[in-house]
């Protein structure tokens, strides 16, 4: 089945710096990769996505890119606010009926200021 | 976006009893629902795919006997976890995909279950 990695387990930046994460995932035929925003007892939060047919796509301060061949992604947050320290967790998934999304192990960020 | 709604929140319980942890998406018929379960400080592990009508698949290393799952309507995933140890506390959560096109994933709140 699916396996992703994902690194680094914890990652810690001045406010105003960028922040970079990385996921490889294992199963070619994941077509659907979503990064995920998880704050202490609350459900994860979807903050970027990105399809197989895309290599970039961005919103704002955060963006994803995907390399199909190599099978890695990446989220890239730029100008990190103390706001943005949480845990995140990218994810992989085959888009097909019954199926799930499967998480790398996640990164917790810290954004001091 | 879709909703998810999980319930309890949370709960505590004792040892050797039961708890059922309701999964409902409230505006999309989900034929499939996922349970996770999430260590403290760890990442969201799949324990099993429930299937409306069907029996559960589970993941390995999940005893089906264990964490029984009903998916008896479209909108209505239930997980009892049965005789509950402390090594069950935990925290639960369930995930839907609507379909349809939509390829988002809706998560429920949660359940925080803590057996004492």
């Amino acid at each position: 089945g699916e396996n992703v990695e994902q690194h680094p387990s914890t990652l810690s930046v001045q406010e105003g710096d960028s922040a970079v994460i990385k996921c490889t995932y294992s199963d070619s035929a994941s077509n659907y990769f979503p990064w995920y925003k998880q704050e202490l007892g609350k459900r994860p939060q979807l903050i970027i996505d990105i399809r197989s047919n895309v290599g970039e796509k961005k919103d704002q301060r955060i963006a994803v890119t995907l390399n199909k061949t190599a099978k890695h992604f990446s989220l890239h947050i730029t100008e990190t606010q103390p706001e943005d320290s949480a845990v995140y967790f990218c994810a992989a998934w085959i888009d097909q009926a019954g199926t799930a999304l499967i998480f790398g192990k996640g990164t917790t960020l810290s954004v001091s200021s | 976006g879709a909703v998810v709604s999980q319930h309890p929140s949370r709960v505590i319980c004792k040892s050797g009893t039961s708890v059922k942890i309701e999964c409902r998406s409230l505006d999309f018929q989900a034929t499939t629902m996922f349970w996770y379960r999430q260590f403290p400080k760890q990442s969201l592990m799949l324990m099993a795919t429930s299937n409306e009508g069907s029996k559960a698949t589970y993941e390995q290393g999940v005893e089906k006997d264990k964490f029984l799952i009903n998916h008896a309507s479209l909108t209505l995933s239930t997980l009892t976890v049965t005789s509950a140890h402390p090594e069950d506390s935990s925290f639960y959560i369930c995930s839907a995909h609507p379909g349809a096109g939509v390829t988002e994933a809706f998560f429920g709140q949660g359940t925080r279950l803590t057996v004492v």
